[in-house]
């Protein structure tokens, strides 16, 4: 059974570029949603993806958008990076149709993001 | 807005020395409290959904209780390999998938 994966696992860039992560979902799963965690803190919620839309956000500015697509697999994209963004990018799966009543999601391994 | 808090921040045991860790949350409608475990630089690995007050829930060497205000996880007689950082997380009933964590305990289980 394959769990969450994501692409790439380190990346490195420059104040002012822009950055694509991406993340297939657990086997099942519909709805992919993405974490930032800075170093020492919980993760924070950025957004959740359900039938290719974005259906709730959390609390971080349009430079922060993203994608899902047909196959239920997601992207992240930031652009113009500022190096407060450097961190860890999470996302995390569930199932919402055949999912029941459980709301468990499922991590993947994470991206880290380094802005020079 | 929901909240969590968890203590202590870190937290040293011996092998087999038992204790818990704390997790105080305040949610206006509880979906779920969901405990996971994370290695350094690693994702966060599910242990424990709970629903409602007065659940408990049991793997290994780990125990999660719930009540309206806090969640206790329990472990027992820990071993090195429970070394890790046990984060929180609470899901309110007005949220589809947005799950608010605490910053987490540090546990590191010395022979």
């Amino acid at each position: 059974d394959a769990g969450v994966t994501q692409s790439p696992t380190h990346l490195i860039k420059t104040r002012g570029q822009q950055v694509t992560l991406r993340c297939s979902p657990k086997s099942g799963h519909d709805t992919v949603s993405w974490y930032q965690q800075a170093l020492g803190q919980g993760p924070q919620f950025i957004f959740q993806y359900y039938e290719e839309e974005e259906r709730q956000r959390g609390n971080f500015p349009d430079r922060f958008s993203g994608h899902q697509f047909p196959n239920y697999s997601s992207e992240l994209n930031v652009n113009a990076l500022l190096l407060g963004d450097s961190a860890l990018y999470l996302c995390a799966s569930r199932a919402v149709r055949g999912g029941g009543s459980s709301y468990e999601q499922y991590f993947g391994p994470g991206t880290r993001l380094t802005v020079t | 807005e929901d909240q969590v808090t968890q203590s202590p921040e870190a937290l040293r045991l011996q092998e087999g020395e038992s204790s818990s860790l704390n997790c105080s949350y305040t949610v206006s409608g509880l979906r779920g409290l969901f405990w996971y475990r994370q290695d350094p630089g690693k994702g966060p690995e599910f242990l424990f959904t709970l629903y409602s007050a007065g659940e408990e829930k049991e793997k290994e060497r780990l125990k999660a209780t719930l009540t309206k205000k806090e969640s206790f996880l329990h472990i027992t007689a820990p071993k090195p390999e429970d070394s890790a950082t046990y984060l929180c997380a609470v899901q309110g009933t007005g949220t589809a998938s947005k799950l608010t964590f605490g910053t987490g305990t540090r546990l590191q289980v010395t022979l």
